[in-house]
């Protein structure tokens, strides 16, 4: 069966500070990767997609970045948090449209 | 126009009343739809899948409207544990995943 790790699971990190999440799936190949931002009692905010290695696509101007080394790999980094990169963050992966979410990050920029 | 729309809510609904809600969507693109439950401070996670001819899993029923382009998510005999957001999803060949912001259900005893 397919699963998703994401880790870790709550964070707080300096204004300033680097960030790196990570997410990997285990038993499927080639899935369509998502990084979503959620903010306390709001929709989903889809910030990075990938289809393959090495594709990202990026949905909204950010402070974040994302890349996929490998197939079942997916990170989310950013230099230099800012406050308002704050917020509850999740990796998914779908396939034929269902997606299956990691348990999420909740990251508190001080 | 956002391309799927929810009624935020929240729904104040009495234990063991029926409640329904809808999801618009735009793109008629979309191909998939999914109904997903995410409970506080949690993950969401799949609750069904939404066909035009009608999806029912106990007390859950969901239906595709094409015509209409709307979703709907109907819940029989509610539990207070049936208390939690309700998305909605779409999904195009083009492997993107539009989400409504979802609707908050709160069941009283």
């Amino acid at each position: 069966s397919q699963t998703i790790h994401q880790w870790p699971a709550t964070l707080v990190q300096p204004v300033g500070s680097p960030l790196s999440l990570e997410c990997t799936v285990e038993g499927t190949s080639n899935p369509n990767l998502y990084w979503y931002r959620q903010a306390a009692g709001r929709g989903l905010q889809l910030l990075f997609y990938s289809v393959g290695i090495g594709q990202i696509s990026s949905e909204v101007p950010q402070n974040l970045s994302a890349s996929r080394p490998q197939d079942r790999q997916f990170i989310l980094s950013s230099k230099k948090l800012l406050l308002s990169d704050s917020g509850f963050y999740l990796c998914a992966w779908s396939a034929n449209g269902e997606a299956f979410f990691g348990q999420g990050t909740r990251l508190t920029v001080v | 126009r956002k391309e799927v729309e929810q009624d935020p809510g929240p729904f104040n609904v009495p234990e063991g009343a029926t409640v329904a809600f809808n999801c618009t969507y735009s793109n008629s693109a979309s191909q998939s739809f999914f109904w997903y439950r995410q409970d506080c401070r949690k993950e969401p996670k799949l609750l069904m899948s939404v066909y035009s001819s009608g999806n029912e899993d106990g007390r859950f029923t969901a239906q595709l409207n094409r015509a209409s382009q709307y979703i709907s998510l109907l819940i029989r005999d509610s539990k207070l544990s049936d208390s939690a957001t309700y998305l909605c999803v779409g999904w195009d060949s083009n492997y993107q995943l539009i989400w409504g912001a979802g609707t908050k259900l709160i069941i009283k005893p």
